[in-house]
């Protein structure tokens, strides 16, 4: 079975620019999470989705906005990208929307913003 | 408040050794799960364990091991005999209460040389 997807794998971008990042969980899990993780830290959550319903949500601006799709893919937005946003995105799935439940991660997305 | 402490932020060893990673975590619930991710060079999270609270039994899986102990708040990890392989930042995170997040202890960055 294939394991979780993110796409894409690098991307740079300057100040200001808008970006995407997908993902799409592993088969029969419903809930998808993204982290942020700066070098040298530990991920930090940005959003929780369970059946396209958003389920928690990090301290993070609003800038950052997310959905999840009816296959239970998923999308991360980022707005007026700021220097601070580079970091390695990282998109994690599990079977229940409950942080009890082993979440199983992505390669990540590594941004890079100029 | 809910806290998970890795004091060890790097350590070296030569192939061979046994080491152990050190987990200190605080929570007043007494319904939690705590779990050991491993994030090696290429930058995906790799579930290793999830233990929750009332299981106090330790675990073997291989060359790896796990001791929970609740009366010090310790939920430690040790790799028998190391290998190249096991060359990683590993991180110790903590699910309490309704909490959708994991909180994340900030990483032990593990060398084996060889």
């Amino acid at each position: 079975d294939a394991g979780v997807t993110q796409s894409p794998t690098h991307l740079i971008k300057t100040r200001g620019q808008h970006v995407t990042l997908r993902c799409s969980p592993i088969s029969g899990h419903k809930s998808v999470s993204w982290y942020q993780q700066v070098l040298g830290q530990g991920p930090q959550f940005i959003f929780q989705y369970y059946e396209k319903e958003e389920r928690g949500r990090g301290n993070f601006p609003d800038r950052f906005s997310a959905r999840q799709f009816p296959n239970y893919s998923s999308e991360l937005n980022v707005n007026a990208l700021l220097l601070g946003d580079s970091a390695l995105y990282l998109c994690a799935s599990s079977l229940a929307p409950t942080g009890a439940y082993e979440q199983y991660f992505g390669p990540g997305t590594r941004l890079t913003v100029t | 408040a809910q806290k998970v402490t890795q004091a060890q932020t790097e350590i070296s060893v030569v192939e061979k050794e046994d080491v152990t990673l050190d987990c200190v975590y605080e929570t007043r619930d007494t319904t939690y799960y705590l779990f050991w991710y491993k994030q090696p060079p290429s930058g995906e999270l790799v579930f290793l364990i999830r233990r929750n609270s009332f299981d106090e039994q330790n675990e073997i899986s291989g060359r790896y091991s796990w001791n929970f102990q609740k009366s010090t708040s310790s939920f430690n990890f040790t790799i028998t005999a190391s290998q190249v392989v096991d060359s990683a930042v590993y991180f110790c995170a903590l699910n309490a209460g309704n909490n959708r997040k994991l909180i994340w202890g900030l990483g032990t960055s593990l060398a084996v040389n060889p």
